[in-house]
């Protein structure tokens, strides 16, 4: 079946726009992440959503950044006024759970480059 | 969450055997170990997982000290494409711990034709 998947696989934006970053996760995985990479640097746990419960928001940097999740299924990260300290690949990843055993699976990114 | 800790690179030549090691002294009864890899531009990977006894799959063996305090990701033939990132991640109980899984920067493994 097909993995997790992102689009656009890059992005360039000048300072102060918006970007939308979209996710299409695993068909049947409750569980999905958003996560930042910096050049050079381990990932950086941003938000997470598990079915219909709130999302975990606590690792968003400012509120320049929202998520949602539509119907248990897409999700869309958002950017307002981008920064040159955005710059980076955002990645998506899903699984089945939020267990102890349970995979994420990841999709390939987004690379983001503000200019 | 407990952190692992990892050496930053390693070199290894194709065909031969490569041992990373990772340290997690702080390492809780419940946690499991996982291993994922990061191939160049691309997404994490899941290689491997495990709580106590060694494990085996068809992309590599995690083999588990005796008291958990450290594990090592044994791939038994490196091939060029085996020259990734590779992360070991504490997965334990409790909401929230695993959504913030503690992403360090890994091993960066360098294979040798």
């Amino acid at each position: 079946g097909a993995g997790v998947s992102q689009s656009p696989s890059n992005k360039v934006t000048e300072k102060g726009k918006d970007v939308e970053l979209r996710c299409d996760p695993i068909s049947g995985h409750t569980a999905l992440y958003w996560y930042r990479q910096s050049l050079g640097q381990g990932l950086e746990f941003l938000i997470y959503f598990q079915g219909n419960s709130a999302p975990d928001k606590s690792g968003l940097p400012s509120d320049r950044f929202s998520a949602e999740r539509t119907g248990g299924s897409v999700s869309t990260l958002t950017i307002q006024r981008t920064q040159q300290e955005d710059s980076a690949v955002y990645l998506c990843a899903s699984s089945y759970r939020e267990g102890r055993t349970d995979t994420q699976y990841f999709g390939p990114g987004t690379r983001l480059t503000v200019l | 969450d407990a952190k692992t800790t990892q050496p930053n690179s390693m070199e290894s030549n194709e065909e031969e055997p490569v041992h990373l090691p990772c340290n997690h002294s702080t390492i809780s009864g419940t946690d499991y170990i996982h291993w994922y890899r990061q191939l160049p531009s691309q997404g994490p990977e899941y290689v491997i997982h495990g709580l106590t006894s060694n494990v085996n799959n068809r992309m590599a063996s995690l083999a588990i000290a005796e008291d958990r305090k450290s594990s090592t990701l044994i791939l038994h033939r490196a091939t060029l494409r085996d020259a990734a990132v590779y992360y070991c991640i504490l997965r334990g109980l409790g909401a929230g711990n695993n959504r913030k899984l503690i992403w360090g920067l890994g091993t960066s493994l360098a294979v040798n034709p």
